[in-house]
């Protein structure tokens, strides 16, 4: 099942302009993911956000975490062409004990963003 | 080495066939997963294995086969598949529970006739 919903289920934006994407999830995380895919290949890792954090950047994103309310928000700012792409939100959770813990990610339903040159 | 590599790209296979799909890492990851994908959907978890052990099937067909024969490698044996199962898998790792992210290969399509 999936975890976390995320809208717009689509945006569309000029180059130059700052893209917003929401997530919400269910149930107790361990952090929160974010995640970009280019014409149904490969996931790249964006940015990740512990828990116990509250706001963290890299370079032109910036992630919020509210967990009181159980979403999150990603923020691109001053988008570009090759910024064109599906994002995910993706809740990490921590199983097992120990030194052989592992990690279940889920996927949020994802966002079409297209930024216009 | 910081990336995740499947082969092969693409597959296309009967659904008499057997295959084999590879997944291989070198960046001292213990735990690796396979995801499968369908058109315009998100990623969705099939299996975990931590240390070379299966931890996680989400209920997964039997004719999905998942092997972890070391540290390093990921297989997915395939076997009588239906052509439902056509879809991305995709291969990730990532350090123990992964709170540092995780990291994917780019993928296999697999379409099954």
């Amino acid at each position: 099942s999936q975890q976390g919903e995320e809208d717009p289920q689509a945006l569309s934006i000029q180059e130059g302009e700052n893209a917003t994407m929401n997530c919400s999830y269910k149930t107790s995380i361990n952090n929160l993911q974010w995640y970009r895919q280019n014409s149904g290949r490969g996931l790249v890792h964006l940015i990740l956000i512990r828990s116990n954090e509250r706001e963290k950047h890299s370079g032109r994103l910036r992630v919020t975490l509210d967990t009181s309310k159980k979403s999150s928000s990603l923020l691109i700012t001053a988008s570009r062409a090759a910024d064109t792409a599906s994002y995910f939100c993706a809740t990490g959770s921590r199983l097992g004990a120990g030194g052989t813990s592992y990690g279940k990610l889920t996927f949020g339903q994802g966002t079409i963003l297209t930024v216009h040159p | 080495d910081t990336e995740v590599t499947q082969t092969p790209k693409h597959l296309v296979m009967g659904m008499t066939n057997k295959k084999s799909l590879k997944c291989e890492q070198h960046m001292g990851h213990r735990a690796m997963y396979w995801y499968k994908q369908k058109a315009k959907k998100p990623p969705e978890l099939m299996f975990v294995y931590s240390y070379e052990k299966l931890s996680i099937n989400e209920s997964v067909p039997s004719r999905f086969s998942p092997e972890c024969p070391n540290s390093s490698l990921l297989n997915l044996h395939l076997h009588a598949l239906q052509p439902e199962d056509s879809a991305l898998y995709l291969c990730a790792s990532s350090h123990l529970w992964g709170s540092d992210g995780y990291t994917f290969g780019s993928g296999t399509r697999l379409t099954v006739v």
